[in-house]
This record gives C-alpha cells, sequence and structure tokens, in this order.
C-alpha cells in the first residue's frame, strides 16, 4: 500500500513561477526523500530530508518536514518548462533502504 | 558509470507466455530493487536483494512471479505465466549500502495481450 499522499495530483504554472507540492504520510520515518520522474523514464533522486531536519535546500529546491503533522512540501522556484514531470515523496517505513513511494504530483510547466 | 541498465525497454507478449526481465545495477552497489509502476497502483516494490541475496519479496504479487540474482551484475525478474493485468512499467534500482538513495534503471514497459 501507498504511504505517501501528494496534492495537488496535478499542478500547471507558467515558467518563472514557483511550484509546491505537498506530501502526507501515515506512520514515524527516518527520511523522507523526494523523487522526479520525466515521462516515460526512471525516477531521479532530488533531495532527502531526515526527520530532525525542518528544511533543506538545494539549488532551486526547497523541502520542508513536519513530523509533528506527518507532512513535508517541495518548492521549486523560478521554474522552468525542463522542471515537467512527475514528482514523488518517498518514506523509509519499510526500514532501511525499503521505500514506500507516494502517489505524484503532474507539474506542467508553460514557457 | 553507465548507470542502472535495463532490458527489454519494451516488452509485448501474449497472455500465457514466459516474460523475463533483466537489470544490470551499478557497480559496487550492495542493494537492487524491483518496482512495478501503474496508473492504478501507482509505484510498488516487488522484491529487494541485498548481496544477491532476496530480503523481502513480501510485495511479490503472486506465485507467477519469481525474481534471481546470480551474481552482483544481473538480476532477472520472470512472470510465467504472463497475464494482462501485469501490463506496467517494471523498474529496477540499486544502491550502496549506508546510502539511502536509490538509482533507477529507465523501465522496462511490458504490454500481456
Amino acid at each position: 500500500s501507498q504511504q505517501g499522499e501528494e496534492d495537488p495530483q496535478a499542478l500547471s504554472i507558467q515558467e518563472g513561477e514557483n511550484a509546491t507540492m505537498n506530501c502526507s504520510y501515515k506512520t514515524s520515518i527516518n527520511n523522507l526523500q523526494w523523487y522526479r520522474q520525466n515521462s516515460g523514464r526512471g525516477l531521479v533522486h532530488l533531495i532527502l530530508i531526515r526527520s530532525n531536519e525542518r528544511e533543506k535546500h538545494s539549488g532551486r529546491l526547497r523541502v520542508t518536514l513536519d513530523t509533528s503533522k506527518k507532512s513535508s512540501s517541495l518548492l521549486i522556484t523560478a521554474s522552468r518548462a525542463a522542471d515537467t514531470a512527475s514528482y514523488f515523496c518517498a518514506t523509509d517505513v519499510g526500514g532501511f533502504q525499503k521505500l514506500v513511494f507516494g502517489t505524484g504530483t503532474r507539474l506542467l510547466v508553460s514557457p | 558509470d553507465a548507470g542502472v541498465i535495463q532490458s527489454p525497454r519494451h516488452e509485448v507478449t501474449e497472455m500465457g507466455q514466459e516474460v523475463t526481465l533483466r537489470c544490470k545495477p551499478i557497480s559496487g552497489h550492495d542493494y537492487l530493487f524491483w518496482y512495478r509502476q501503474t496508473m492504478m497502483r501507482g509505484l510498488e516494490l516487488l522484491i529487494y536483494f541485498n548481496n544477491n541475496v532476496p530480503i523481502d519479496d513480501s510485495g511479490m504479487p503472486e506465485d507467477r512471479f519469481s525474481a534471481k540474482m546470480p551474481n552482483a551484475s544481473f538480476s532477472t525478474l520472470k512472470i510465467q505465466p504472463s497475464e494482462p493485468r501485469d501490463s506496467a512499467v517494471y523498474f529496477c534500482a540499486s544502491s550502496r549500502w549506508g546510502a539511502e538513495t536509490q538509482y533507477f534503471g529507465p523501465g522496462t514497459r511490458l504490454l500481456v495481450l
């Protein structure tokens, strides 16, 4: 069964705008990761945040984690057409190395 | 490094046929994972190996599915006999011991008619 539920399911924005997607999960975690999947391709790791961290940055990505609410958000600033993809959160609820993926958010960035 | 390699990239077969999917993990990685992705169920972990040994196969849907890892550089996922509901994209991923990040292959798109 899927651990993460992502919101929104789909998001359409213009280039230059910010995109925010959210992930909620059900049980305690050690870390939460975000992955990107371009159409017809495999998943690519973007960023990992540990349970004792509240915020993390990587380039144009900002991830927050609220363990009390069991939720995380991924912010992509100044979006580009190349950011068009599906974004998945993944939690380690199954134990070390065993990830459970969320339902994903489909992001469309129009030029 | 070439990344995780999967073959074939596309497979079309008829119901009842045997299907074998192949994966070559990144050299030096200790863990290998097989996932299935469908619109209805999303991305599901089927089985994973550590140092060629199956650790958790609880996600394997039924006895028609089997996976092997005869050595550190090769794994197969076999479906026998295949059914239309097995149609999906199957991903292989690998990771190093001590690292939580997984590296995914390009996937095999399977269509069972």
